[in-house]
């Protein structure tokens, strides 16, 4: 079973540019969710992708954007960068389904993007 | 709104020592609850999880309980080892919306 993968590792923008990252679910899965962690700070929701369509985002502008292919790995993408977009972005993928009470997410092990 | 507020670290203890991290939530309805870890150098894991008040996680000796009426979610574990070094993250997810949310993390070290 091959688990969640992102790529880059690490990355290094200037302000005002676009970056994309790329992450590959876990085998099976068919949901994949990004998050935003700022240095001793927790994970930040910044949206989820189901059925190749967006299903929830947390509080990030409409610069954050994001898609799912249909073999169900995902694109993040950040437009106008600025600096406190500093931080490690990471991919979480599950298993969805509408009945389910509960929801495990595995995460990779995440980006870390540096805007000076 | 929603939220999750961890008992702030770091925290240090002697190999075999009790261990409690406080995790209360503010969330409407009836979230699911759950504690992740972050061993060093690598990603996210879920340790437990608990869907509804009274439910128990447990996993590698760690327990939480889902407690309604105190809005908590209190991580313990009877006796730590050095391996349990990590940062804990309390988080909860909304079905409504679709909403995930984590606590800012609290730091673990424990010294043999």
């Amino acid at each position: 079973e091959t688990g969640v993968t992102q790529s880059p590792t690490h990355l290094i923008k200037t302000r005002g540019q676009q970056v994309t990252l790329r992450c590959s679910s876990q085998s099976g899965h068919n949901t994949v969710s990004w998050y935003q962690q700022a240095l001793g700070q927790g994970p930040q929701f910044i949206f989820q992708y189901y059925r190749e369509e967006e299903n929830g985002r947390g509080n990030f502008p409409p610069r954050f954007s994001g898609l799912q292919f249909p073999n169900y790995s995902s694109e993040l993408n950040v437009n106008a960068l600025e600096l406190d977009d500093s931080a490690l972005y990471l991919c979480a993928s599950s298993l969805f389904s509408d009945m389910q009470a509960s929801y495990e997410q595995y995460f990779g092990p995440g980006t870390r993007l540096t805007v000076t | 709104g929603n939220s999750v507020t961890q008992m702030e670290g770091p925290v240090t203890l002697s190999e075999e020592a009790f261990l409690t991290i406080n995790c209360t939530y503010t969330a409407t309805g009836y979230p699911s609850l759950f504690w992740y870890v972050q061993y060093p150098g690598e990603g996210l894991q879920l340790l437990l999880k608990a869907t509804k008040a009274d439910d128990k996680g447990s996993n590698k000796g760690f327990e939480a309980t889902y407690r309604k009426e105190t809005t908590s979610f209190h991580l313990e574990k009877g006796s730590v080892q050095v391996s349990d070094s990590a940062v804990y993250f309390c988080a909860l997810w909304r079905r409504t919306g679709n909403q995930f949310y984590f606590g800012t993390g609290t730091s673990l070290t424990v010294i043999p």
